[in-house]
């Protein structure tokens, strides 16, 4: 059964730093891995899809990299800004299923 | 873009009733959506996954007679609690899987509370 870590599970930075979010899963043999942000109250909002033969997918200032050997995928916020403030999910999707496998999420705070 | 919409965004309904929450895919067939609960500060908790035409998968613990997935087309499902309590009170969101396609796009959610 597939299992989805993300550390660390808050983060609290002044803005403008450089951020990594991590989330590692227990089995390789995945489809892909989406990668979501949740504000409060709201649904969730995807921001990057890495299929499994890929190695990393960008978007603005967020990156996202996939090492399925090592079961691991990191997040990248380059600049961070107030206004990144959310609830990141990590979301893999095993290959053979289409449910997904979701992390716990990583709380962030971005203070001016 | 892939966009699901999801209504209503928040309810207020008495004990004893039920109420309808429906999610729509608007640009792309979707063969499987999938329902979640999510309380404060958690992650989701998967319900069901209704395909469209068949019944839909209840996770366990989850009471099918109470919450009722209609999946009749390919851009429509729709949740029904029914005789819903205070403890039904929650997040409840929507998402879908585009047909052919990867990824998943959630709906904004519905706040339902009951009173």
């Amino acid at each position: 059964k597939q299992e989805v870590t993300q550390i660390p599970a808050a983060l609290s930075v002044p803005e403008g730093e450089n951020l990594v979010l991590n989330c590692s899963f227990t089995d390789s043999a995945i489809y892909n891995l989406q990668w979501f942000r949740q504000d409060p109250g709201k649904g969730l909002t995807s921001l990057l899809l890495i299929q499994s033969s890929q190695r990393e997918q960008t978007s603005g200032r967020l990156n996202a990299s996939l090492d399925k050997s090592s079961g691991r995928s990191t997040l990248y916020i380059a600049a961070s800004q107030p206004g990144d403030s959310a609830t990141y999910l990590c979301a893999v999707r095993s290959g053979g299923s289409y449910i997904p496998t979701f992390g716990r999420g990583t709380s962030l705070i971005v203070h001016p | 873009g892939a966009v699901v919409s999801q209504h209503p965004s928040r309810v207020i309904c008495k004990s004893g009733t039920s109420v309808k929450i429906e999610c729509r895919s608007l640009d792309f067939q979707a063969t499987t959506m999938f329902w979640y609960r999510q309380f404060p500060k958690q992650s989701l908790m998967l319900m069901a996954t209704s395909n469209e035409g068949s019944k839909a998968t209840y996770e366990q613990g989850v009471e099918k007679d109470k919450f009722l997935i209609n999946h009749a087309s390919l851009t429509l499902s729709t949740l029904t609690v029914t005789s819903a309590h205070p403890e039904d009170s929650s997040f409840y969101i929507c998402s879908a899987l585009r047909q052919g396609g990867d990824g998943y796009t959630f709906g904004s959610g519905t706040r339902l509370t009951v009173v």
